[in-house]
C-alpha cells in the first residue's frame, strides 16, 4: 500500500523558516516525481512545487519562488520542503503528492498533510 | 495560468440522490481534467483522471465527462461515505491549477 506521511509543520513567526518532510513507503520512491500541494483555510488546493525522480527538474509556484526549496533523498525515501521568509499567506495544510508519471499527469497518491501556521 | 471554476460551491443532498458537480476551465484543456475527493483531516483521493477514467478502486457510481472547457462529475446514487469536498484540477499546462472545491453535505 502506498503511504505518504508528512511532518514538520508548526507555528512560526513571519519571516521565519520551517522544513517539511514527507516519508514514502509502499512503492519505489526513486521512480516517481513528487509534488507539494497546499490548502489554506477556507481555500482550494494550490500546487506549490514539483521535483522529478532524479531531482533534475524542479518547478515552483510564483507565490513561493525564491523562498521555498524542494529536495529529495531517494535513499531515505524522503521528500523535503525548506520554507524561508514565511508570510501569513503561507498558512496552510501542506500535502505531498505522488505524480502519476504520465504525460499531463495527475496526482495519484497523497499524504494527509501537515499544518503550517505563520503568525506573530 | 488557467483558472478553474467549480459550481456549486456547496451542495446539500440525500443518500440515494444523483448529484452533478460542474468544473469550467478558462481556456481549453482538451480532456486533461482530474477529480479528487477530500474529507476533513484526510489525504485527498484521486477519483477520475483524463476527464472520464475512473482511478483504480473508485466505485462505479462515480463518473466524469466533458471536454474543452466544461466538465462534470456525477455521483449516480449518493452513499454516506460520499459526503466530502470535491475538487477538479487541470493537468493541461503548468502550473496545475485546482478549482475552489465543492462541499457536498448531507441534507
Amino acid at each position: 500500500e502506498v503511504q505518504l506521511v508528512e511532518s514538520g509543520g508548526g507555528v512560526v513567526q513571519p519571516g521565519g523558516s520551517l522544513r517539511l518532510s514527507c516519508v514514502a513507503s509502499g512503492f519505489t520512491f526513486s521512480s516517481y516525481a513528487m509534488n507539494w500541494v497546499r490548502q489554506a483555510p477556507g481555500r482550494g488546493l494550490e500546487w506549490v512545487s514539483y521535483i522529478s525522480s532524479s531531482s533534475g527538474t524542479i518547478y515552483y509556484a510564483d507565490s513561493v519562488k525564491g523562498r521555498f526549496t524542494v529536495s529529495r533523498d531517494n535513499a531515505r525515501n524522503s521528500l523535503y520542503l525548506q520554507m524561508n521568509s514565511l508570510r501569513a499567506e503561507d498558512t496552510a495544510v501542506y500535502h505531498c503528492a505522488r505524480d502519476s508519471g504520465y504525460n499531463k499527469s495527475w496526482y495519484d497518491s497523497w499524504g494527509q498533510g501537515t499544518l503550517v501556521t505563520v503568525s506573530s | 495560468d488557467i483558472q478553474m471554476t467549480q459550481s456549486p460551491s456547496s451542495l446539500s443532498a440525500s443518500v440515494g440522490d444523483r448529484v452533478t458537480i460542474t468544473c469550467r476551465a478558462s481556456q481549453t484543456i482538451i480532456t486533461y481534467l482530474n477529480w479528487y475527493q477530500q474529507k476533513p483531516g484526510k489525504a485527498p483521493k484521486l477519483l477520475i483522471y483524463g476527464a472520464s477514467t475512473l482511478h483504480s478502486g473508485v466505485p462505479s457510481r462515480f463518473s466524469g465527462s466533458g471536454s474543452g472547457t466544461d466538465f462534470t462529475l456525477t455521483i449516480s446514487s449518493l452513499q454516506p461515505e460520499d459526503f466530502a469536498t470535491y475538487s477538479c484540477q487541470q493537468s493541461y499546462s503548468a502550473p496545475r491549477t485546482f478549482g475552489q472545491g465543492t462541499k457536498l453535505e448531507i441534507k
